[in-house]
């Protein structure tokens, strides 16, 4: 399963609303996680299931999609926020989890 | 709460084997999966392979031929070894718990830099 997301790169200024978007080239279901990492850091789990926040997340992320299709959406950008956004499938089969290219944020 | 430490050499030779260890503190090792992931320069983050405390293991068919994942449950560690390895295979390597099923990833170790080069 190859993923993609778009766009590569996401200007945004810090209170706007930023919107990323995922796409796998066969269904996943609802088994789609978002990871944010920060330069020089491990990559976190924002999302999973698609739509559930992991632990501590914050509010403003916000996920939804199934399927192929899926949008990773922050409604309002804090400055902690501005780092690169994996989209990674994790279907049982076939048993290989893929990640997307990823979509950096950064400030307009 | 849990943390993952990879070490290993930074450097390997081409063609040589490159050996890594997570070391797992702050939670246990049984009942969950382990994976390793890694990130080479430039490119996308690649999972590797998965071994699960009862044993079982899943491999990415693209590293299959020379990879090999194995755990010591009493070190709480998890091991890698890739064979044969060539710059191709320089990369940020991460090992990361796997929650409820092998391929959602939390926490993440800090990751190590295995260069490749001569």
């Amino acid at each position: 399963i190859v993923m993609t997301q778009s766009p590569a790169t996401l200007s945004v200024s810090p209170g706007e609303r930023g919107t990323l978007s995922c796409r796998a080239s066969q269904s996943v279901s609802s088994n789609l996680a978002w990871y944010q990492q920060k330069p020089g850091q491990a990559p976190r789990l924002l999302m999973y299931g698609a739509s559930t926040r992991a632990t501590d997340i914050p509010a403003r992320f916000s996920g939804s999609g199934s399927g192929t299709e899926f949008t990773l959406t922050i409604s309002s950008l804090q400055s902690e926020d501005f780092a690169v956004y994996y989209c990674q499938h994790y279907n049982n089969w076939p048993p290989v989890f893929t990640f997307g290219p990823g979509t950096k944020v950064d400030i307009k | 709460q849990v943390q993952l430490q990879e070490s290993g050499p930074g450097l390997v030779k081409p063609s040589e084997t490159l050996s890594l260890t997570c070391t797992v503190s702050g939670g246990p090792i049984s009942g969950y999966y382990w994976n390793w992931i890694r990130h080479p320069p430039g490119k996308g983050l690649e999972w590797i392979a998965y071994i699960h405390s009862s044993g079982s293991s899943n491999y990415n068919p693209s590293l299959k031929s020379r990879v090999t994942i194995s755990m010591d449950a009493s070190k709480k560690q998890v091991s890698l070894n890739l064979s044969s390895v060539t710059a191709a295979d320089t990369a940020v390597y991460f090992c990361a718990r796997g929650i409820s099923v092998p391929g959602l990833f939390d926490p993440w170790g800090q990751g190590t830099l295995v260069t490749v080069s001569s």
